[in-house]
């Protein structure tokens, strides 16, 4: 099924900047549609960003679209976000997904903590 | 967006008991083409990720257990689970992966009665 470890969260200001990495084993990562979701404290997950396998297709939800910019470095079977222009709303915990099924989300990893705090 | 919403909202069952979850969509994710409604069920137990149980509305991720089912089409969804066990407390969302952006439930906080 394959493993996938996040790095990268912790606190910021708002206005800040933040660069999420997923490293990526056990599965055939390069050929992979990849996904970030994120759950705000108590709530549901939502999803934010996806990526083709070769990086070429990238989609965005509007909450998120011209701050956050997905990548992949298929060498390195590392997954990014960078994080521009943080509000407090962007406040959650980051997981990366590998894409199952058209769409769906497994495995995903542990998760990484953002809080965007004064 | 596609709107999903979950009843009810919390559930408490005994042990060795039928629990059952509704979903319900705001548009149809049955596709004609292929004949496949683009749902899926998740559990999110304590502190943990969620972990995919159902895809395709009715199919078992691999090593979920039978208990475990899904049905329905078009905009009305249930998972059941057959013989509540301990390990099954949780919360399980349902998600559409129909349209982007692909959207999830409220969450339906499955609780031992």
């Amino acid at each position: 099924e394959g493993q996938l470890v996040e790095s990268g969260g912790g606190v910021v200001q708002p206005g800040g900047s933040l660069r999420l990495s997923c490293a990526a084993s056990g599965f055939g990562f390069s050929t992979s549609y990849m996904h970030w979701v994120r759950q705000a404290p108590g709530k549901g997950p939502a999803w934010i960003a996806r990526i083709s396998g070769d990086g070429s297709v990238r989609g965005y939800a509007d909450s998120v679209k011209g701050r956050f910019t997905i990548s992949r470095d298929n060498v390195k079977n590392t997954l990014y976000l960078q994080m521009n222009s943080l509000g407090v709303d962007d406040t959650a915990m980051y997981y990366c997904a590998r894409d199952r099924v058209s769409g769906t989300y497994g495995p995903w990893g542990q998760g990484t903590l953002v809080t965007v705090s004064s | 967006d596609v709107v999903m919403t979950q009843t009810p909202d919390s559930l408490a069952v005994s042990l060795g008991e039928r629990a059952t979850i509704n979903c319900k969509s705001s548009q149809s994710l049955l596709y004609s083409f292929n004949n496949k409604n683009y749902l899926a069920w998740y559990q999110q137990r304590p502190g943990q990720p969620p972990k995919l149980l159902i895809y395709w509305a009715s199919t078992r991720e691999s090593g979920v257990p039978d208990r475990f089912s899904g049905s329905g089409s078009e905009t009305d969804f249930t998972l059941t689970i057959s013989s509540l066990q301990a390990e099954d407390v949780a919360v399980y969302y349902c998600q559409q992966y129909s349209d982007i952006p692909y959207t999830f439930g409220q969450g339906t906080k499955l609780e031992i009665k």
